[in-house]
């Protein structure tokens, strides 16, 4: 398994504002994963994060409004750009274990409300 | 269209005894994995099953896959009041033959609650 680590753990910020989330990994993972889970909601992916290369949008996700890092094979970050209050949502980093099967692991999330 | 789609939507019952959600999907799959999410935090992987697999035993957890029927349960006998979350069936699928790449998707979950 993988400990994983998000910063902040949840924030309160105003609409037309970003929010930048960050997410740790404490081992050297290939694959990374943005979700957005909105209130009451499931789980969407938002884009996959490959080190050194461009991220991967699922459809209706755009870079300009999700803007992916990702320097090395421990950390991503996930920016929410010109914030409304539709993007209030919990946004969760996975990353892919390297094992027969694949699974994933999970952040603790970050709780983001737009005023 | 929508993969992994859990019901009941909501299962309220007593400690000590089973609770029953069931998954279904919709395309095939290579794996297909329960989560447990409490109170809106993390998700917490609970149990994988191959699709070539039909049932597999975690603990109290008992999950069942019948690929005919592209469907899914997952039992836990004996509940406690700590078993109290949303639990999410997802499915994966290669996104090419031989490669790593693939995504998960989830289901809308089932919300949990043990009365102690």
């Amino acid at each position: 398994s993988a400990v994983i680590s998000q910063k902040p753990s949840r924030d309160i910020c105003q609409r037309g504002t970003s929010l930048t989330i960050q997410c740790q990994v404490d081992s050297q993972v290939t694959m990374m994963f943005w979700y957005r889970q909105q209130p009451g909601q499931s789980l969407t992916l938002i884009a996959t994060a490959n080190q050194g290369s461009e991220a991967t949008y699922e459809s209706g996700f755009v870079i300009d409004k999700f803007p992916i890092s990702r320097p090395n094979l421990t950390f991503s970050t996930l920016t929410v750009s010109n914030l409304s209050p539709e993007d209030s949502s919990i946004y969760l980093c996975s990353v892919e274990i390297r094992m027969i099967p694949y699974e994933q692991y999970f952040g603790p999330g970050t709780r983001l409300t737009v005023t | 269209s929508q993969q992994g789609e859990e019901d009941p939507q909501a299962l309220s019952i007593q400690e000590g005894e089973n609770a029953t959600m069931n998954c279904s999907y919709k395309t095939s799959i290579n794996n297909l994995q329960w989560y447990r999410q409490n109170s809106g935090r993390g998700l917490v992987h609970l149990i994988l099953i191959r699709s070539n697999e039909r049932e597999k035993h975690s603990g109290r957890l008992r999950v069942t896959l019948d690929t005919s029927k592209k469907s899914s349960s997952l039992l836990i006998t004996a509940s406690r009041a700590a078993d109290t979350a949303s639990y999410f069936c997802a499915t994966d699928a290669r996104l090419k033959s031989g490669g790593s790449n693939y995504k998960l998707t989830f289901g809308k979950g089932t919300l949990l609650t043990v009365n102690p």
